[in-house]
């Protein structure tokens, strides 16, 4: 099972809006709503952001939101603040019953 | 509230093998199944492996396919991931973490560093 594919790097001023791409297969993210996204800082543990392609859990910003078309899915974060740079990582529930995560895309904030 | 505990950081020789340890709690740990996950230095989140707590069944990454073993004691509430023939390319960081309700992982362990040297 091949990574899912995002943007090495994005970066953005605060206040602008930022959209993370995640790129898979029919057998992946195009095949099911299991699609999360996860937010790391250096040293620390993922933290789920998006869970069933455009759900957010409780204590999560609504600046955070996600969606889907086809085999791609999204992260958007809007109105960019500091405290969002750090890595952020796609996730999908495949047709072999794994799972596979995005190669991983840096956010900075300019 | 629901806590993983991982066990402590190791050092193995190539060719070694290595036995992590996961402890949860505060969740009825049968309903839901725990993932590994690794992270090798400055690299991405690498999926491993599941296991469901509630009748064992296992599913694995084939990278990993006759090297890693999931197994659970349900009276510990424990989920231990053997990983053998280990070599360099091991050096990572290993994170357990749950499965929730809908298709998320939820939870994460606080990871457990396992550094393969000579």
């Amino acid at each position: 099972q091949s990574a899912l594919t995002q943007p090495a790097s994005v970066s953005g001023s605060p206040g602008q809006s930022i959209t993370i791409s995640c790129t898979g297969t029919s057998d992946d993210v195009g095949g099911y709503d299991y699609v999360s996204w996860y937010q790391q800082r250096p040293g620390k543990a993922p933290k789920l952001m998006i869970y069933d392609v455009s759900n957010r859990p409780s204590g999560v910003s609504t600046r955070f939101s996600g969606s889907k078309s086809g085999n791609t899915a999204s992260l958007t974060i809007s109105g960019l603040q500091a405290e969002d740079e750090a890595d952020y990582y796609c996730n999908s529930y495949t047709s072999s019953s794994t799972l596979v995560f995005g190669g991983g895309t840096k956010l900075t904030v300019l | 509230q629901v806590q993983f505990v991982q066990s402590g950081a190791e050092v193995k020789k190539p060719g070694a093998s290595v036995k992590l340890s996961c402890r949860t709690s505060g969740y009825t740990f049968t309903r839901y199944a725990i993932h590994w996950v690794r992270q090798a230095p400055g690299q991405r989140l690498e999926w491993m492996g599941w296991i469901s707590g509630g009748n064992g069944d296992t599913r694995y990454s084939q990278r990993f396919q006759g090297r890693v073993t999931l197994t659970r004691d349900t009276s510990a509430s424990t989920v231990h991931m053997d990983l053998s023939s280990l070599r360099s390319e091991d050096t990572a960081i290993y994170y357990c973490a749950r499965w929730g309700d809908g298709g998320k992982i939820d939870y994460w362990g606080q990871g457990t560093l396992v550094t393969v040297s000579s």
